[in-house]
């Protein structure tokens, strides 16, 4: 079974320019969650999607953050224009329904890296 | 406003020995409380989890403690070993059975010398 897949693994990209990062969950799972790490930081929640449909996005930090998830199989996150402080680790991870598994086990992704400079 | 407390930020253990790290959480609505480990490079893969209806579950080397009235738990590693040096996140959710997104703590590094 293929994991989480995130693109890029690494970006780096001057304030005010526009990043995209890619997530691929894994196949059948409805719920897919990304969260950001700072440097130091704990493992900070963004936002929610239950298929195509936003469940929580409470955590994203502000408009200049744009989260999609086309027909409900991969998602973006956009961010734009980036600022300084948008640096860090993105994560995506995917869960199937918790109902049916007892438990909500979140498989993660490597990572995308974001430096902005 | 963090939800999730851990300690200690960073820990070195000798191979063999006891490893420790500690969690606390105010939401008295949490009610699953997952540890997960991460290698570098990799994201953070699930090590093991416990609802508070029990007061420890172990598997191999892996314990979780927890104290409900404290609203503290905690994960030992029993003859820590160097292949378990990684950072550790714990985590906690309301509605084991539901989607509600993890609030982790700000990890813990942990180095196992050989």
């Amino acid at each position: 079974e293929a994991g989480v897949t995130q693109f890029p693994s690494h970006s780096v990209i001057e304030k005010g320019q526009t990043v995209t990062l890619r997530c691929d969950p894994i196949s059948g799972h409805d719920n897919l969650y990304w969260y950001r790490r700072v440097m130091g930081k704990e493992i900070k929640f963004l936002l929610h999607f239950v298929k195509e449909s936003k469940q929580d996005e409470s955590g994203m930090p502000n408009n200049r953050f744009l989260a999609e998830r086309t027909g409900g199989t991969y998602s973006t996150l956009k961010v734009q224009p980036a600022e300084l402080e948008d640096s860090g680790v993105y994560f995506c991870a995917s869960s199937q329904d918790p109902r049916r598994s007892g438990a909500n086990v979140l498989t993660f992704g490597a990572g995308s890296r974001l430096t902005v400079l | 406003q963090q939800q999730v407390k851990q300690s200690p930020q960073s820990l070195i253990v000798q191979k063999g020995g006891i490893s420790i790290i500690n969690c606390a959480y105010e939401n008295t609505a949490f009610d699953y409380f997952p540890w997960y480990q991460q290698f570098p490079g990799k994201g953070p893969a699930l090590l093991i989890a416990i609802r508070p209806d029990v007061s420890e579950k172990k598997e191999g080397r892996f314990t979780i403690s927890f104290n409900k009235s404290a609203k503290q738990f905690s994960l030992h590693i029993m003859d820590s070993q160097p292949g378990d040096s990684a950072t550790y996140f714990c985590a906690a959710s309301m509605g084991s059975n539901s989607g509600y997104a993890l609030n982790f703590g700000k990890g813990t590094s942990l180095l196992v010398t050989p």
